[in-house]
């Protein structure tokens, strides 16, 4: 079984705080690895796709960096605003094809 | 437009029924899939299809069994309901392959009296 592990589990953040968060998987066989936001009451929306190590991505205040070497991943969110609130999920393949493995998300609540 | 729908958003059923939940995609995806969001709000892959093809089948009881009637539809269709079967089910579609997004349906909320 995949492990999948992220961390904090959750985050109380201030508006305008930059913060982080971590995800780590298993290094080996590693093809891609997916961030996901989770708005409550939504459904889960694509931020980034990432597959070459060291790999940064940037969508808007939200950037992404990839270490496959050592297997994990960083989720960066720069002046949070009370819009970023959500579980934060990061998922890498599962082994078959197209499967993901999803982790257990950071919760992230910014308050206003 | 609507990229991923699901019908119906909420279901509210008796223990013993029998009940299916639609799912389209409009965006050309040749792949789809069913998740179960557990208890803990856990995301969990039950099944895949792929050009209407079963390719991810993961431990779920038999009394679950998908349908893929073309490449822009799954089903799930669920037999002899449990309460234990209460949960959001979510489809999701995307290319082939774990390099492409996945976008993910309303979900179906399931609520098994």
């Amino acid at each position: 079984i995949l492990n999948v592990e992220q961390s904090p589990q959750s985050l109380h953040v201030q508006e305008g705080d930059s913060t982080n968060f971590t995800c780590s998987f298993p290094s080996s066989n590693f093809y891609a690895l997916h961030w996901y936001r989770w708005e409550t009451a939504k459904s889960p929306e694509a931020l980034f796709v990432m597959t070459l190590n060291g790999d940064e991505k940037k969508k808007g205040r939200i950037s992404a960096t990839l270490n496959t070497k050592e297997g994990y991943s960083y989720l960066y969110i720069k002046g949070s605003q009370p819009e970023d609130s959500a579980t934060y999920l990061c998922a890498p393949p599962g082994g078959a094809t197209n499967k993901l493995i999803f982790g257990t998300g950071t919760l992230l609540a910014v308050q206003p | 437009d609507t990229a991923v729908s699901q019908t119906p958003k909420y279901l509210v059923t008796q223990m013993g029924n029998d009940k299916s939940i639609k799912c389209e995609q409009n965006l050309g995806h040749d792949t789809m899939y069913w998740y179960k969001q557990d208890s803990k709000k856990f995301l969990k892959i039950m099944f895949s299809y792929n050009n209407k093809e079963l390719i991810i089948n993961e431990t779920v009881p038999n009394r679950f069994s998908p349908k893929s009637p073309d490449k822009a539809h799954l089903n799930l269709h669920i037999n002899s309901l449990e309460l234990g079967d209460s949960a959001v089910y979510f489809c999701a579609s995307s290319l082939a392959g774990e390099a492409y997004e996945q976008y993910f349906g309303p979900g179906t909320r399931l609520t098994v009296t």
